[in-house]
């Protein structure tokens, strides 16, 4: 079956405006997460949804960026007022229910790779 | 939180030679532990995972062990072939209330020269 899909797959913006990052995740999974990955680092937790829900933004690194999930499935990772130092890959993930019981597999999209200038 | 340590942040082998990639994590709680494959510009793959209740698990030429006591867990690759290069990452989840939260180590690039 499809993925988990990530659309743009590349986006240039300059320093100062907005950009939205979409995540299309595996079909009828209901975990829901966002990293950012730079340049020689590891993936880093920004935001975990179940469901419609932001079950933990903890990883958000300030106000600037907020996230998504209005009907459950499809989320949109806002950044306003963009600065260089947001450029990153940002990947998105799902899985099909989290939680503790089954620490289930996440699978990655392709990620979005955003360039400020 | 979690801090996960990954070593070495480089490896080079011959084809054929085994390969070891080591991490240690901080949260005795945390549960489970995925290694993902990255290739250049691609996104992480999944390549095995192990919990808490074992010690060991193996898939074809890759293996893993994990010492919760230790708090640390291994990634070993057997007759590595050209197309294991990759950047590796090993993960610990938040333990607790996980919920899934994966805190990465700072990757591994695995080079096999033929």
């Amino acid at each position: 079956g499809a993925g988990v899909s990530q659309t743009p797959s590349n986006k240039v913006t300059e320093k100062g405006k907005y950009v939205e990052l979409r995540c299309d995740p595996i079909s009828g999974h209901t975990a829901l997460y966002w990293y950012r990955q730079s340049l020689g680092q590891g993936p880093e937790f920004l935001i975990y949804f179940q469901g419609t829900g932001a079950a933990d933004d903890s990883g958000l690194p300030n106000d600037r960026f907020f996230a998504v999930r209005p009907e459950g499935s499809v989320s949109t990772l806002k950044i306003q007022r963009t600065e260089r130092g947001d450029s990153a890959v940002y990947l998105c993930a799902s899985s099909p229910r989290g939680g503790l019981s089954n620490q289930e597999t996440q699978y990655f999209g392709p990620g979005t790779r955003l360039l400020v200038l | 939180g979690e801090n996960v340590e990954q070593h070495p942040s480089t490896l080079s082998v011959q084809e054929g030679d085994s390969a070891v990639i080591k991490c240690t994590y901080s949260d005795s709680a945390s549960n489970y532990f995925p290694w993902y494959k990255q290739e250049l510009g691609k996104r992480p793959q999944l390549i095995i995972d192990i919990r808490s209740n074992v010690g060991e698990k193996k898939d074809q030429r890759i293996a893993v062990t994990l010492n919760k006591t230790a708090k640390h867990f291994s990634l070993h690759i057997t007759e590595t072939q050209p197309e294991d290069s990759a950047v590796y990452f090993c993960a610990a989840d938040a333990g607790g209330t996980s919920y899934g939260k994966l805190t990465f180590g700072q990757g591994t690039i695995l080079t096999v020269h033929p």
